[in-house]
């Protein structure tokens, strides 16, 4: 049972470039959600993916957007990169049928650093 | 800045209990959750408590919680160098997690 994936595992891109970072869910799980994680920080909540549409969003500008397919994985698009950019981006799925109480399970991120 | 807090330094011998606690701000939380990370690696559920309960244990695991002062503890008995990772504490909001800066956790042989 594969558990949440991501791709790539490491990207090095240069500052105004755009960047596409995706994830499979959990086999099972029908919602993904995307956290940024800084050096020595905890997660921080970007939004949230159900029924292929954002279901709420945390304190991230309009540069970062997302999609789900009808297959519930997702993408994360950014685009005109900033250096502050450079983090660690995790994906988590969870099986919620709308009611957001089960626990999230976390892929092992996608490295992004700005040049 | 983080509303969930966490102590950021854990050193404890081989063998021993760790205790790592945490206070959280939201009392509506329905959930709160513990996760390991270890280096390079993303997040791994560890165990989570529902609020309605004061203690769970999971074989090496003790999650204790007193609501009335938001304080949430992990303990890990008998710890191994296997344990040597970061330990994040978590509270649910209406659907996304908000996360500690995390506990490092360093076990000497």
């Amino acid at each position: 049972d594969a558990g949440v994936t991501q791709s790539p595992t490491h990207l090095i891109k240069t500052r105004g470039q755009q960047v596409t970072l995706r994830c499979s869910p959990k086999s099972g799980h029908d919602t993904v959600s995307w956290y940024q994680q800084a050096l020595g920080q905890g997660p921080q909540f970007i939004f949230q993916y159900y029924e292929e549409e954002e279901r709420q969003r945390g304190n991230f500008p309009d540069r970062f957007s997302g999609h789900q397919f009808p297959n519930y994985s997702s993408e994360l698009n950014v685009n005109a990169l900033l250096l502050g950019d450079s983090a660690l981006y995790l994906c988590a799925s969870s099986f919620d049928r709308g009611q957001s109480n089960q626990p999230q399970h976390f892929g092992d991120g996608t490295r992004l650093s700005i040049l | 800045g983080e509303d969930v807090e966490q102590s950021l330094f854990l050193s404890v011998r081989e063998g021993d209990s760790s205790v790592i606690n945490c206070t959280y701000t939201d009392s509506s939380s329905t959930y709160l959750y513990w996760y390991k990370q270890e280096p390079g690696a993303g997040l791994q559920l560890l165990t989570y408590i529902f609020s309605n309960m004061d203690m769970k244990q999971d074989q090496r695991l003790t999650v204790l919680l007193n609501k009335k002062d938001k304080h949430l503890s992990l303990r890990i008995a008998d710890t191994q160098t296997g344990d040597s990772a970061i330990y994040f504490c978590a509270e649910k909001g209406n659907n996304d997690m908000r996360f500690g800066a995390g506990t490092r956790l360093t076990v000497k042989p």
